[in-house]
């Protein structure tokens, strides 16, 4: 079966501009999580989405990031307006029950 | 809440050494207990977990860990490390479910280098 699945691997954009990150879960699974590392930082939660509502967006650090799922299949994570400290790797999971959490590889977020 | 606490960002072994990685948790209730390991440019992969039962969990690539409660520990250990085994590694935890999912807690990584 197929992993989940981030793009971009890589992302750099200028202070002030609008990066949008996709997640394609594995298929079938309900429960999509955004996550985010910051460099030297531990791994933080985001929020949570069950198919195509959002279940806990309680790490969600203001309100330039929105974070929509389409249908219950993948995911965005849109940053509006990017800024220097949302440079980080984000990485996305998805699961269907118990603690199969399987992550993607991540998205770096390179904002300059 | 919970909290994980990783001992040692960077970790150095030589190739067939014994691999220890340290974890502490804190937590208000018991636990649910993983690592993960990063290879570079891939995703976190389950090394292992524990729930319940058997405080001995083993898992993936000969890593095994052991919970223990009165030293609110869940070290990661390798009997003899390889090169391969050269990667960053995550404990991870949850209070288990909340609101019917579990909410994961990362430490902060630890950088394992193996020397040949």
């Amino acid at each position: 079966e197929a992993g989940v699945t981030q793009f971009p691997s890589h992302s750099v954009i200028e202070k002030g501009q609008t990066v949008t990150l996709r997640c394609d879960p594995i298929s079938g699974h309900d429960n999509l999580y955004w996550y985010r590392r910051v460099m030297g930082k531990e791994i933080k939660f985001l929020l949570h989405f069950v198919k195509e509502s959002k279940q806990d967006e309680s790490g969600m650090p203001n309100n330039r990031f929105l974070a929509e799922r389409t249908g219950g299949t993948y995911s965005t994570l849109k940053v509006q307006p990017a800024e220097l400290e949302d440079s980080g790797v984000y990485f996305c999971a998805s699961s269907q029950q118990g603690f199969g959490y399987t992550f993607g590889s991540g998205t770096r977020l390179t904002v300059v | 809440a919970q909290s994980v606490t990783q001992l040692g960002s960077h970790v150095s072994v030589s190739e067939g050494a014994l691999v220890l990685l340290r974890c502490n948790y804190s937590s208000s209730v018991p636990p649910y207990l993983f690592w993960y390991v990063q290879y570079p440019n891939q995703g976190l992969q389950l090394l292992l977990k524990y729930t319940t039962g058997a405080t001995l969990v083993k898992g993936i690539n000969g890593f095994e860990a052991e919970f223990k409660k009165s030293e609110t520990s869940f070290h990661l250990t390798k009997p003899s490390a390889h090169m391969s085994d050269a990667a960053e590694y995550f404990c991870a935890g949850t209070a288990g479910f909340s609101g019917g999912y579990q909410k994961v807690t990362f430490g902060t990584g630890t950088k394992l280098q193996v020397i040949p």
